[in-house]
């Protein structure tokens, strides 16, 4: 079964500082890798996907997240926070190939961004 | 365009009674999931319909049921509700053409369970 493991539930870090937020996940098979993000009181809103293209993937609002076979992550990043990031964010994995968009998330990682 | 819409928003039941969510998908798309959001936890896949029928099942005991209609919308039925029913539903669509490729989420209902 695949899965995904989001490393710290709460990260903090200075506006205009380097965001990193990791995921590793675990597949039998080659993975789609998806990151989301989600703000209060709102459904979850598509950052960027890995689908075995281009191994760093660049996505919407600056972040971007690089797939890294070896290292079994896809670690999510944005080298300026903007007080508009602070939301919780979702990393996800689908299994490549399979009926249907299921996808299994992460427990999240909630940043907050401070002045 | 309007994405996916879902309705109520909020909802409060009491152990024991029976809840039917509504979900309409994205314009265009045919396929549509289920997912339960607990406080603090990443969302959960309950069950995906296409075609009407339900495709794939998460870890989800009977109790929780669904149902397609023509025109892809969607519900979940949730009976004998339990205090740990209380979560945020999300419901997403998607096209089946295009497998992987991106969900669009509903902002979800709100679902307490008293």
């Amino acid at each position: 079964a695949q899965s995904v493991t989001q490393l710290g539930s709460h990260v903090s870090v200075s506006e205009g500082a380097l965001v990193l937020l990791r995921c590793n996940y675990s597949s039998s098979v080659p993975p789609y890798l998806f990151w989301y993000v989600q703000y209060p009181n709102q459904g979850l809103q598509l950052l960027l996907k890995y689908t075995s293209a281009a191994t760093l993937v660049k996505g919407i609002n600056g972040f971007e997240a690089e797939f890294k076979k070896s290292e079994t992550s896809f670690h999510l990043t944005k080298p300026s926070a903007h007080m508009s990031d602070a939301a919780e964010y979702f990393c996800a994995v689908s299994d490549r190939g399979s009926s249907g968009d299921k996808l299994t998330f992460g427990t999240g990682t909630r940043l907050a961004v401070r002045p | 365009d309007a994405g996916v819409t879902q309705s109520p928003t909020h909802l409060i039941k009491t152990r024991g009674q029976q809840v039917t969510l509504r979900c309409s998908p994205k314009s265009g798309h045919d396929t549509v999931s289920w997912y339960q959001q607990a406080l603090g936890q990443g969302p959960q896949f309950i069950f995906q319909y296409y075609e009407e029928e339900e495709r794939q099942r998460g870890n989800f005991p009977d109790r929780f049921s669904g149902h397609q209609f023509p025109n892809y919308s969607s519900e979940l039925n949730v009976n004998a509700l339990l205090l740990g029913d209380s979560a945020l539903y999300l419901c997403a669509s998607s096209y089946q053409g295009a497998l992987s490729e991106k969900l669009f989420f509903g902002s979800g209902t709100q679902l307490s369970v008293l």
